[in-house]
Formats: C-alpha cells, structure tokens, sequence
C-alpha cells in the first residue's frame, strides 16, 4: 500500500515552455500533498504544500506564479513549471499524506528529472 | 524554523559491519523523525520511523534511537549488504508546522564487498 504515483519520470523541454508534472496517490486518499526540489548530491528542499481543494502554501523563496501547484483532488496534485529556464533544471519530488493513518507520515514518488534546454 | 544535521556525509563499510548515522535537531517541539532511503534517481523511500513517545523502535535490521533531552536521533543498520548501498536521509517534523518535514544532508553509504 501507500504508493505515490509521479509523471512523468523525466522531462526534456524547451526554454520558455510550461512543463506539468502529475503526482497521484493510487492507493489512498491525500488532503495533503508536498512538492519538493533536489539537486544533484543534495538535500530535499520543501517548495510547497499542496492542499485539496485550497491554495498551495509556498515556502519563502519560492515563485508562486513560476510554479503552479493544483490539488483538485483527493487523489492528484500537479506541478506547472512555467515559462521554464535552464535554471528550473532539477529532479522535482512529490509526497502525499495517508489522510486515514497517522498524520505526519509522507510517501514519495519517484521524482521527475525536468531538462530545460 | 527546525534546523536538522546529519553526519557522516558519506560512510563506507565492509559487508557484514554496522553501520550508524546521526542527526540533530533544534526544534523541541519537533515529534516526529522518519528516515528515507534513496537510490540514484529514485524518489525517497521511508525505511523506518520513530515518534517522540518513543526511545527505541527496531525493524529486522534496522534500528532508530531518539535522546529528546539531547535532540538527536540516530540510524543503525546491522549485517549491512551491498543493497543497503544508498543516501539515506533524516528527517523531523512537528505537528504546529503543518507536519512538514525539515531534512537531513544525506549521508552517501557505500557497502563494500
């Protein structure tokens, strides 16, 4: 159980085009979603807290209207990347919380590799 | 806002050795301490976690021990195996923060045959 479904795994695109990455839970029901950002050889860095049926809550730091976070459901949140630099170039992760097992608990995808040329 | 450590960056052990990472946190009010693993280009996976109620939890191979009253809590993987090789990551998190999780650096574990 508790599996975090992400695409797409990886993602080329040219510069200044809009990229959306979807995280699904397939297994259970999220009200609350986390979108993450790695670079290579570091830490996970929190972007922003997704939120069925509300706003996203960005971390400082973090463009809202660069990154367009939609949690329209229970079950999926997506990611836009708009207008999207080579500097967006980075391994983007997802994690969903069980909304019926202890709260803190956060499973992630499998992350999506985004390459902007 | 929490503030995680964690040490060693990178540890390499024989097949059949322990191994042992350590973190620390700032924040008391932080309740909840999970570990992931991750492998090259796959998303964290949760290996084990512990919540502040708790001084010890085991899992098969894996053991978490948390100290409240000094902040820090520790990984142990016993008779390591060449697929234990991965970052591993510690994280903390506490409720009146929405649960958010504040990660660790990461420690690279390499396991040598």
């Amino acid at each position: 159980g508790a599996v975090v479904s992400q695409h797409p795994s990886w993602v080329i695109c040219k510069s200044g085009t809009s990229v959306k990455i979807e995280c699904r839970s397939l297994d259970f029901q999220a009200t609350t979603m986390f979108w993450y950002r790695q670079f290579p050889k570091q830490s996970l860095m929190l972007m922003a807290t997704s939120n069925e049926g509300s706003k996203a809550t960005y971390e400082q730091g973090v463009e809202k209207d660069k990154f367009l976070i939609n949690h329209a459901s229970l079950t999926l949140s997506t990611l836009t990347v708009t207008s999207a630099h080579p500097e967006d170039s980075s391994f983007y992760i997802c994690s969903a919380r069980d909304l019926a097992v202890a709260k803190n608990i956060q499973y992630f995808g499998a992350g999506t590799r985004l390459s902007v040329l | 806002g929490e503030n995680v450590e964690q040490h060693p960056s990178t540890l390499s052990v024989q097949e059949g050795d322990s191994a042992v990472i350590k973190c620390t946190y700032s924040d008391s009010a932080s309740n909840y301490f999970p570990w992931y693993k991750q492998e090259l280009g796959k998303g964290p996976q949760l290996i084990i976690d512990i919540r502040s109620n708790v001084g010890e939890k085991k899992d098969q191979r894996i053991a978490v021990t948390l100290n409240k009253t000094a902040k820090h809590f520790s990984l142990h993987i016993t008779e390591t195996q060449p697929e234990d090789s991965a970052v591993y990551f510690c994280a903390a998190s506490e409720a009146a923060g929405g649960n958010k999780l504040t990660f660790g650096t990461g420690t690279q574990l390499k396991v040598e045959l």
